[in-house]
């Protein structure tokens, strides 16, 4: 599976839009880009995942540029409760769907 | 989404006693499920792949007879820390698949071992 490279920490204001990046310079063609959070002490929460096409679901978009090399977690109206790590992954859909978390980004929304 | 719940959500052992951790898919049959463990201010370690009815396959480094994993059912698979020291003190996490793409995680186990 791809490797992903993400920033380590953001800050985001309350009520603004979260955008998290995340570059993956070696994906495959084939290869899905999933986006998890994790709120402390708590198991990874599902968040999006697309393949070439830009997302949109009631929590996030997903922007994927067009060489696929890096995308864009947005989050709308970033609240408090959106403050976790961020964590972008990428892999085959069909390796049996293990995921290989990397390191995440720590996203703190302030009031 | 579907849920996945895991028992206990916490729990304390003396070293050397063995913990069985449980992990359920609530809502749907999961023939593959995934255990994970996380150390304090670190990334989620994926530790093996558990498949019903068949062994589990481990990943590099993980020892798999410390490390006991038995999915008896499409809804239930378990891990059980042999023998356990206070390096395996970690938070343990399970997963499921359903038929779709998606993973679904369940809340978390901290181990704690004195």
């Amino acid at each position: 599976d791809a490797k992903t490279t993400q920033p380590t920490s953001m800050d985001c204001a309350e009520g603004r839009a979260a955008n998290l990046p995340c570059n993956h310079s070696t994906i495959s063609g084939n290869e899905y880009v999933y986006w998890y959070r994790q709120i402390h002490s708590q198991g990874p929460q599902y968040i999006i995942h697309g393949l070439k096409n830009n997302e949109t679901n009631e929590m996030a978009s997903l922007i994927i540029t067009e060489d696929r090399k890096s995308s864009t977690l947005i989050l709308p109206h970033a609240t408090l409760r959106d403050t976790a790590v961020y964590y972008c992954i990428v892999r085959v859909a069909y390796n049996f769907n293990k995921f290989y978390f990397g390191s995440g980004t720590k996203l703190n929304v302030k009031p | 989404g579907a849920v996945v719940s895991q028992h206990p959500s916490w729990v304390i052992c003396k070293s050397g006693t063995s913990v069985k951790i449980e992990c359920r898919s609530l809502d749907f049959q999961a023939t593959t499920m995934f255990w994970y463990r996380q150390f304090p201010k670190q990334s989620l370690m994926l530790m093996a792949t558990s498949n019903e009815g068949s062994k589990a396959t481990y990943e590099q480094g993980v020892e798999k007879d410390k490390f006991l994993i038995n999915h008896a059912s499409l809804t239930l698979s378990t891990l059980t820390v042999t023998s356990a020291h206070p390096e395996d003190s970690s938070f343990y996490i399970c997963s499921a698949r359903d038929q779709a793409v998606e993973q679904f995680f369940g809340p978390g186990t901290r181990l704690t071992v004195l």
